[in-house]
């Protein structure tokens, strides 16, 4: 089955303390975008890859580091979360134009309490 | 730079009656755009798309989507309202020639009554 896969989804943790959520997907796709979800402000771009090593910031990346060593990887990491992290997390990818233009498939998202 | 405006946060509609949501978008070229849908406690899934062509466009679930290039709209439309389309709605353009850079809006949360 075709998937975006995130893990977790749910997590709380302490103001500081390191980690990572994770994204996979198996469509073979070379585009991937994280974005976090706030009540009243929509979707915002945190950081997005077009290809493998290949990674840029997208509209909110204070905060965040993401790394694409595999195609189908594309990990997301708070090295000192703080509150203000605190949100719903979606992963996403999108096969290259003509193939399927600029649909993106969402992962389940992620929960995210930072205390 | 691109925005997405929904102006309405949340519309309470009545089972059976027909439904629009607005979106007004603002691009300097000719935009993609998109409607998704995202189900309480789900992630976001794709209810249609306009790249070119027919300003009309056909999704999934009945909807349907017209695009008004003189309006800056692309307003989502269904004529009868089931209780499962209950969701948050969200419209969101995309860089023509290019996939890098997508906005969404706010959403708008549908609510159905009986």
């Amino acid at each position: 089955e075709a998937q975006v896969t995130q893990n977790p989804r749910y997590l709380i943790t302490v103001t500081g303390k390191k980690l990572t959520v994770t994204c996979s997907q198996n469509m073979n796709h070379e585009y991937m975008s994280w974005y976090r979800q706030d009540p009243g402000l929509g979707l915002r771009q945190i950081y997005y890859s077009m290809n493998v090593e290949v990674t840029d910031k997208g509209d909110v990346p204070e905060g965040y580091k993401v790394s694409r060593k595999e195609k189908r990887n594309f990990p997301l990491i708070l090295e000192s979360p703080s509150p203000n992290q605190t949100s719903l997390y979606f992963c996403a990818s999108s096969p290259q134009p003509g193939l399927g233009g600029n649909i993106q498939y969402f992962g389940a998202g992620t929960r995210l309490s930072v205390l | 730079a691109q925005s997405v405006t929904q102006p309405d946060i949340h519309i309470t509609v009545s089972e059976g009656a027909s439904l629009e949501l607005r979106c007004n978008y603002s691009y300097g070229a000719t935009p993609y755009l998109f409607w998704y849908v995202q189900s309480p406690g789900q992630g976001l899934q794709l209810l249609l798309k306009y790249f070119s062509g027919d300003t009309l466009v056909q999704g999934i679930k009945g909807f349907e989507a017209e695009f008004k290039r003189s309006q800056s709209s692309f307003n989502l439309r269904k004529p009868s309202v089931h209780w499962s389309d209950a969701a948050e709605y969200f419209c969101a353009v995309g860089a023509s020639g290019g996939y890098q850079k997508v906005t969404f809006g706010t959403g708008t949360k549908l609510q159905v009554i009986p």
